[in-house]
């Protein structure tokens, strides 16, 4: 069975400084994507970044960088310089590359940038 | 235009009463997907479908179907609403020749009375 784990309920950060959100998963895939999904207030899910487990370099978009780190089964996501827009739930979500059909969800965290 | 729509946006229902949630898309994709979203258990994946011929339970089907009409609509119906029912309802689809990302719909918010 696969599990994704978001240890942090919750998390704040002042605006412009930069954060970590955790996420671990527990698989016996070899091969599998790994996600970040943000949700705003508007609710409409929204994808960050995308990391495949093969590639050993880290995913970045713009301000939005990962810590992937298989043998740990740790998939961290950095925010650096955070805005406003930055506040909302983020997901961390897992597929395995041999089914292909199914996520695998975190619990979420929710995310507050303090002005 | 959204890709991927949802109606209604909003539900009130009363319990045992029968409800059909739609879902249509224009991104041409075969995969569809039903998920239900639930405070501080994230995302669940209800149905899922390949193609029209091809529907999948997946980890919380009970009291749930779907019918995949064509393949830009998959339909979830609750056939007798219960309470813990009330949820975020989401349709996603995607196109592994692309990408394995899923693209969401903007979401169903359901409450059962």
């Amino acid at each position: 069975a696969q599990t994704v784990t978001q240890s942090q309920p919750e998390m704040s950060v002042q605006e412009a400084e930069t954060v970590t959100l955790s996420c671990t998963y527990d698989t016996s895939e070899s091969d599998y994507y790994l996600f970040w999904y943000k949700q705003p207030p508007s609710r409409q899910m929204i994808l960050v970044i995308r990391q495949e487990a093969y590639k050993q370099q880290n995913a970045t978009e713009n301000r939005f960088s990962v810590n992937f780190q298989k043998a740990a089964k740790s998939f961290s996501l950095k925010i650096s310089d955070s805005q406003l827009g930055d506040a909302a739930m983020y997901f961390c979500a897992f597929l395995p590359w041999n089914t292909g059909n199914q996520f695998y969800f975190g619990t979420g965290t929710s995310l507050t940038v303090i002005p | 235009d959204a890709d991927v729509t949802q109606t209604p946006r909003n539900r009130i229902t009363k319990t045992g009463k029968r409800i059909m949630l739609e879902c249509s898309q224009t991104k041409g994709h075969d995969r569809m997907y039903w998920y239900r979203q639930d405070p501080g258990l994230g995302l669940r994946l209800i149905y899922y479908s390949f193609d029209v011929k091809d529907i999948n339970k997946g980890e919380i089907s009970d009291g749930y179907s779907v019918s995949r009409q064509a393949q830009a609509k998959f339909s979830l119906s609750l056939e007798s609403a219960i309470p813990n029912q009330t949820a975020l309802y989401f349709c996603a689809t995607s196109d592994p020749q692309v990408s394995y990302e899923q693209y969401f719909g903007p979401g169903t918010r359901l409450t059962v009375t």
